[in-house]
């Protein structure tokens, strides 16, 4: 079946990195891209940028563009996203999603990683 | 971009419908029929009800409907039951490869 299974929890203090990787089975890895969405505790989602795993062209939204980096290996069918100069309001769980390359749906969902950032 | 607007709950009691309103622009709900809609119980990940407006994923109920009127998406849920609920958020294409979600309503089931 169809599945996107995600790292760990990550804790980092302010200013630092992290990068949460997204491995996809179960389908064609090319054929749809990957989109990442983020959800503050007790909050709504967040979306946060695709990239097409087919040509490695990506798409952030424009509050996030100048700290967040998407990648994939294709030989491991794994995404990445990284969020560089991290804050305490980056604190959310991170989900990676298959994304409908020219479409606008994503399914199924991975099953997030909560990344805390606390001094 | 700005949050596209929803109620922030809806109520209803077993076997009654309700709809939830996701409010955009004419920047995204009103330009493009791209709307898709999320269920999710707490704790757990969202899943796909709804997508390009109204069409419905293999596995949703039939009794999950979505349509659009201007810069409004609905989300109807008829014969309502104490699974749905749950929280509900829209998402439309904004553009540009872009996308915006709502911000989310609280399905209580009396």
């Amino acid at each position: 079946q169809v599945q996107l299974v995600q790292s760990g929890g990550e804790v980092k203090k302010p200013g630092a990195s992290v990068k949460v990787s997204c491995k996809a089975s179960g389908y064609s890895f090319t054929s749809y891209g990957i989109t990442w969405v983020r959800q503050a505790p007790g909050q709504g989602l967040e979306w946060m940028g695709w990239i097409n795993t087919y040509n490695g062209h990506t798409n952030s939204a424009q509050k996030l563009q100048d700290r967040v980096t998407m990648t994939t290996d294709r030989s491991t069918s794994t995404a990445y996203m990284e969020l560089r100069s991290l804050r305490s309001d980056d604190t959310a769980v991170y989900y990676c999603a298959r994304k409908d390359i020219g479409g606008a749906w994503f399914d199924p969902w991975g099953q997030g990683t909560l990344v805390t950032v606390s001094s | 971009q700005s949050d596209l607007t929803q109620p922030a709950s809806v109520s209803g009691a077993p076997g009654q419908s309700i709809t939830i309103s996701c409010t955009g622009t004419n920047s995204d709900v009103g330009t493009y029929d791209l709307v898709s809609w999320y269920q999710q119980h707490p704790g757990k990940v969202p899943k796909l009800m709804i997508y390009e407006g109204s069409k419905r994923p293999s596995g949703v109920s039939h009794r999950f409907s979505g349509s659009k009127s201007g810069n409004t998406a609905s989300l109807t849920i008829s014969g309502l039951q104490a699974e749905d609920e749950a929280v509900y958020f829209c998402c439309s294409y904004a553009g540009r490869s872009t996308y915006v979600f709502g911000t989310g309503t609280k399905v209580t089931v009396l």
